[in-house]
């Protein structure tokens, strides 16, 4: 079974500081896929980042890159020059592939973030 | 089009009530999920239809009843739910091929009273 760690509860960071929030990951698959998402206190997930297991350069998506080591099982996420709307809580989530095409994800237990001006 | 609506917003119910949540895409998405997520917990599945037919049902009790009436809606009935049934339910959607992200709704928060 698929199991995603993340073993920061909360964080709270100066603004304009990055800030790292990690996620590590246990599977047997060999093909799989690591999302981020971004959940504000309104309740909607928002997707910020993918990595594919194959994939060899880390994602980058504007100030969100991915810190993806395969051996060590971790796929922790970077934020750059954090900003006060980066206050929100955040998922790691690993994709389970099921028939016709369809996905599962898992999440982990997330990690709140709050920047401080 | 990169949306997934949800209807309402907010539900307060009874539990003797009948209610239904409706979602609804416009990005050609032939898959479809329900999500259940309790307060300072992340989501977890509850149901997956892939081109309009239930395939995933998570050993979700039979008070909660999904039902996708074409490829672009998902319905979830409710019906005798219990005050611990309380939660923010989302709704996200995936192309079944050629791509990876699960795009999600802003949810509804149900309160059962």
């Amino acid at each position: 079974a698929q199991k995603i760690t993340q073993t920061q509860p909360g964080m709270f960071v100066q603004e304009k500081e990055a800030v790292t929030l990690d996620c590590t990951y246990d599977t047997s698959d060999q093909s799989y896929g690591l999302f981020w998402y971004k959940q504000p206190s309104s309740g909607e997930m928002i997707f910020l980042i993918y990595q594919g297991s194959y994939d060899e350069q880390n994602a980058t998506e504007g100030r969100y890159s991915l810190n993806f080591q395969k051996a060590r099982k971790s796929a922790n996420l970077v934020i750059s020059a954090s900003q006060l709307g980066d206050s929100a809580m955040y998922f790691c989530a690993m994709r389970e592939d099921l028939f016709q095409g369809a996905q599962k994800l898992v999440f982990g237990q997330g990690t709140r973030l709050t920047i401080n001006p | 089009d990169t949306e997934v609506t949800q209807t309402p917003k907010h539900l307060v119910m009874g539990m003797t009530n009948k209610k239904s949540l409706k979602c609804e895409q416009h990005m050609g998405h032939r898959a479809m999920y329900w999500y259940k997520q309790k307060a300072k917990k992340p989501p977890e599945l509850m149901f997956v239809y892939s081109y309009e037919k239930l395939s995933i049902n998570e050993s979700v009790p039979s008070r909660f009843s999904p039902e996708c009436p074409n490829s672009s809606l998902l319905n979830l009935h409710l019906h005798a739910l219990q005050p611990e049934d309380s939660a923010l339910y989302l709704c996200a959607s995936s192309p079944l091929s050629g791509g990876n992200e699960q795009f999600f709704g802003p949810g509804t928060r149900l309160t059962v009273l």
